[in-house]
């Protein structure tokens, strides 16, 4: 098993360009979230997924995702802030809200 | 509102006994996490409680109180490898949201 993998590792967008975060699991799980870290700040939520076809948004604006399949839930950039400069995690769970596991990272930058 | 408390940074030596506390004030409560991260990496799962009472797992202990909103990570027989930051994390009622604490870093010094 792979885990959760994410692509790319790091990117670096112009504000107003627009992006896709990939992450995939190849465990099965049900349930998907995406989070952002910031220093000092922990993770926040961003979306989550209890399933293949359902979503859930934490924060409001300035991202998309979708969930067409168990294994990929990608999360859009609609048109990228410097604010969003952070690094996303994906991470994965096979039962309801037990052991997250979580992908590598990606790190973006926004100029 | 959901507010989640631990230490920023703490430091203890090598082969000792440390305790990182954390405290929480959430709409719901279905279980809180510790997890570790080390730099530049993913968090990892250390323990998972959802009654109150002692987890052991090794080297590592954790402890709720509900009635208090309260948790402290025990580590104990400290390595180097222990230095990382360690996150506290409480899951929602009836749900999958899970709100983290901004972490705590520990340094373990020879």
């Amino acid at each position: 098993n792979a885990g959760v993998t994410q692509t790319p590792k790091f990117h670096i967008l112009k504000t107003g360009q627009s992006m896709t975060l990939q992450c995939a699991q190849d465990m099965n799980h049900g349930y998907m979230s995406w989070y952002r870290q910031d220093p000092g700040m922990g993770l926040r939520l961003i979306y989550y997924s209890a399933a293949a076809g359902t979503t859930d948004k934490e924060v409001p604006n300035g991202y998309n995702v979708s969930r067409l399949n168990t294994e990929d839930f990608p999360l859009r950039l609609v048109s990228a802030a410097p604010s969003q400069t952070s690094v996303y995690l994906c991470a994965s769970s096979g039962d309801l809200g037990k052991t997250q596991y979580f992908g590598p990272g990606t790190r973006l930058l926004v100029l | 509102g959901q507010n989640i408390d631990q230490p920023t940074e703490m430091t203890a030596t090598e082969g000792a006994i440390v305790q990182i506390n954390c405290t929480y004030q959430t709409s719901g409560f279905n279980g809180l996490f510790w997890y570790q991260q080390h730099a530049g990496e993913a968090p990892t799962f250390l323990s998972y409680n959802v009654l109150d009472g002692l987890e052991e797992k090794g080297r590592f202990s954790s402890f709720l109180s509900r009635s208090k909103g309260y948790s402290y990570l025990l580590l104990k027989e400290l390595q180097m490898k222990d230095s990382a930051s360690y996150l506290c994390a409480v899951r929602d009622t009836g749900g999958f949201k899970t709100i983290f604490g901004a972490g705590t870093r520990l340094f373990v010094k020879a």
